[in-house]
């Protein structure tokens, strides 16, 4: 089983609607969470962190279910400059930085 | 400030050759990393610094060098590329380790032929 799996997608979806990625990890000594937004030939830049208790910035809602390993965005309201890859990372809670690991990342196509 | 730079942005290499990629961060982060991304893989971990003068291997170390001679500054070096290196690099910086936001580069795409 990989580190951290994610569906790649693409979701292709209308302006407007709500959809949802998830992310799954295998070790459970995992201790921090992210998502990342990376647009097309860009580099990645961090969308938000996910917090235990789950936390909204805006239209995108991040969760954390630790009993069954995997973090969770949810995209309301869909504008078309929501296209882009998202990725979630995955950290352990202290050093170990080359244990730090990044899913393929999820294709989001919002369609007008 | 520019954040996180690199160059170059493009290089075409033949195998055998030798070239070395320049990050610069105007953070004063301390920590660097640089990180390779191919098609169907996330973005794996080459080497990285916790401070200046400091280095050690990632995940994929096998056939890079890096140095970190100053802080802002943070280099990798191929010295006899070979194709299985073309891929897209990218270098990040964060300001203290672990569950840190990292800032990236606009990334240098590397085709070796």
């Amino acid at each position: 089983r990989k580190e951290v799996e994610q569906d790649p997608g693409p979701f292709n979806v209308p302006e407007g609607a709500t959809v949802a990625f998830n992310c799954t990890y295998s070790n459970s000594a995992s201790q921090s969470f992210f998502w990342y937004r990376q647009d097309c030939r860009k580099e990645p830049k961090l969308l938000m962190s996910v917090y235990s208790s789950g936390n909204e910035d805006g239209r995108f809602t991040a969760q954390l279910n630790r009993a069954s390993q995997y973090i969770s965005l949810l995209i309301r309201d869909s504008k078309l400059s929501d296209s882009a890859t998202y990725l979630c990372v995955v950290m352990p809670l202290s050093g170990g930085y080359q244990k730090v690991t990044f899913g393929i990342g999820t294709k989001l196509q919002v369609i007008p | 400030n520019a954040g996180v730079t690199q160059t170059p942005k493009f290089r075409v290499l033949k195998t055998g050759q030798s070239m070395t990629l320049l990050c610069a961060q105007d953070m004063n982060h301390e920590y660097m990393y640089w990180y390779r991304q191919d098609p169907g893989m996330g973005l794996r971990l080459i080497h990285y610094s916790v401070g200046e003068g400091t280095t050690a291997k990632g995940e994929v170390p096998d056939g890079y060098n890096v140095s970190r001679l100053k802080k802002q500054n943070f280099l990798l070096g191929l010295e006899s590329a070979a194709p299985s290196q073309t891929s897209v690099y990218f270098c990040a910086s964060s300001a203290l380790g672990g569950a840190q936001e990292q800032y990236f580069g606009p990334g240098t795409r590397l085709t070796v032929t």
